[in-house]
């Protein structure tokens, strides 16, 4: 079974800095993939970032990067240079190799002051 | 549109009444899933359908929850005599994944739609 924890229920931020929002997940299979999702007012999951356990390289998508160290088992999201419309939900998900489903955390409000 | 549709995005159901949630998934989308999303949580899987066949439905609560996908596209998630427990956003996810198992270190990314809201009176 997989879980994952995030410990930050809110986050503040100031316009135009970076922010790190946390992620821990365990898992006893060896091979797995971690995914970010924001989720906006609105509702809608939007997926932001992937990370596969065999990668070697952190993944990076814009302005989104993925701090993944993976003997601590974390998956760290850095937001850089952060918008006001980067408030939303932030939800940590993983699924096993071979699987499909998805096991998300409780996820991380970030709110972006100006 | 290009995303995946659900309706409707509002329910509001009495006590004992039964529901039909629609969800709609990006075409040529072979993997379809059912998430519950209740209020303050993350979203937890309910069931997956690959075309038309469900593979999975070890998520779904209770026998009054049953979803189907007929002809492998629309799929339809029903509840049964709802109670008050069954409020929730329901999220609908579609993957171009095609293969299953064997999914490169643990899958594709899933797309989601907006979800139904529903309140159960």
């Amino acid at each position: 079974a997989q879980k994952i924890t995030q410990t930050q229920p809110g986050m503040f931020v100031q316009e135009k800095e970076a922010v790190t929002l946390d992620c821990t997940y365990d898992t006893s299979d060896p091979s797995y993939g971690l995914f970010w999702y924001k989720q906006p007012s609105s509702g809608e999951m939007i997926f932001l970032i992937y990370q596969g356990s065999y990668d070697q390289q952190n993944a990076t998508e814009g302005r989104y990067s993925l701090n993944f160290q993976k003997a601590r088992k974390s998956a760290n999201l850095v937001i850089s240079a952060s918008q006001l419309g980067d408030s939303a939900m932030y939800f940590c998900a993983m699924s096993a190799a071979f699987s499909y489903k998805l096991t998300f955390g409780k996820g991380t409000l970030l709110t972006v002051n100006p | 549109g290009a995303g995946v549709s659900q309706s409707p995005r509002y329910k509001v159901a009495k006590r004992g009444q039964d529901v039909a949630l629609r969800c709609d998934p990006i075409s040529g989308h072979v993997s379809l899933f059912w998430y519950q999303q209740a209020l303050g949580q993350g979203p937890e899987f309910l069931t997956y359908f690959q075309n038309e066949a469900q593979l999975d439905k070890s998520g779904l609560p209770s026998d009054r929850f049953f979803a189907e996908r007929p002809e492998g596209s629309v799929s339809t998630l029903k509840i049964q005599r709802t109670q008050q427990e069954d409020s929730a956003v329901y999220l609908c996810a579609s993957s171009s994944m095609r293969d299953f198992p064997g999914q490169r270190y643990g899958g594709q990314p899933q797309h989601f739609g907006d979800g139904t809201r529903l309140s159960i009176l």
